[in-house]
């Protein structure tokens, strides 16, 4: 059974750094491209940033460019999102997908469990 | 870039038809084929329930469908269940490796 485990959430002070990590399991981690999508309270999705399964592309959301960083492990199926310059308005329930293949996201699963991020002070 | 504009809810009766639109732009859902939906339960991840516009992955109910014209896609769902009650949310290629989701869709079965 294909498995993502989001964990790392937690509460952090504006301008605060935070990493997230998605633990996959059930497939070959390396062939799909994976993704964060995150969901602010009460909110919509938001697409936030995509990595090839090679780890050697990366994409990211206007919103959080220059300031996550998105990477992965393919020695240990782990997926991580840094999360730097953190802001109020980053508040969100963060989770990790995956896409079509190697090299292209096209849709999203499935989806880990989420992690919550709250960013206050 | 914008979200997608969906309906903010939809109500019908159980047993009858509700289609749920997702508008966009030539620059999303009007220039790619790559629209999908995502269903989701309160306090639930999202689940994939349609995609590339029209097609469904195994074990998706035969009663949700998937459409689209020019720059707007459409999800369908027939013969409404209690188990259908969710958010539904479309998403797009919007390109330059980036994705948009729509601003989500509240549907109640009465």
């Amino acid at each position: 059974e294909v498995q993502l485990l989001d964990s790392g959430g937690g509460l952090v002070q504006p301008g605060g750094s935070l990493r997230l990590s998605c633990a996959a399991s059930g497939f070959r981690f390396n062939t799909h491209a994976m993704m964060w999508v995150r969901q602010a309270p009460g909110k919509g999705l938001e697409w936030v940033s995509s990595i090839t399964g090679r780890g050697d592309d990366t994409f990211y959301a206007k919103s959080v460019k220059g300031r996550f960083s998105v990477s992965r492990d393919n020695s240990k199926d782990t997926l991580y999102l840094q999360m730097d310059s953190l802001r109020v308005d980053d508040t969100a329930i963060y989770y990790c997908t995956r896409g079509r293949s190697e090299g292209a996201v096209d849709w999203f699963d499935p989806w880990g469990q989420g992690t919550l991020v709250t960013v206050s002070s | 870039q914008s979200a997608l504009t969906q309906p903010a809810s939809v109500s019908e009766s159980p047993g009858q038809s509700i289609t749920i639109s997702c508008t966009g732009s030539s620059s999303d859902v009007g220039g790619y084929e790559l629209v999908s939906w995502y269903q989701q339960y309160s306090g639930k991840a999202p689940k994939l329930m349609i995609y590339d516009v029209n097609k469904r992955p195994s074990g998706v109910s035969t009663r949700f469908s998937g459409s689209k014209s020019g720059n707007t896609a459409s999800l369908t769902i027939s013969g409404l269940q209690a188990e259908d009650e969710g958010d539904y949310y479309c998403c797009s290629y919007a390109g330059g490796s980036t994705w948009v989701f729509g601003g989500g869709t509240k549907v109640s079965v009465l």
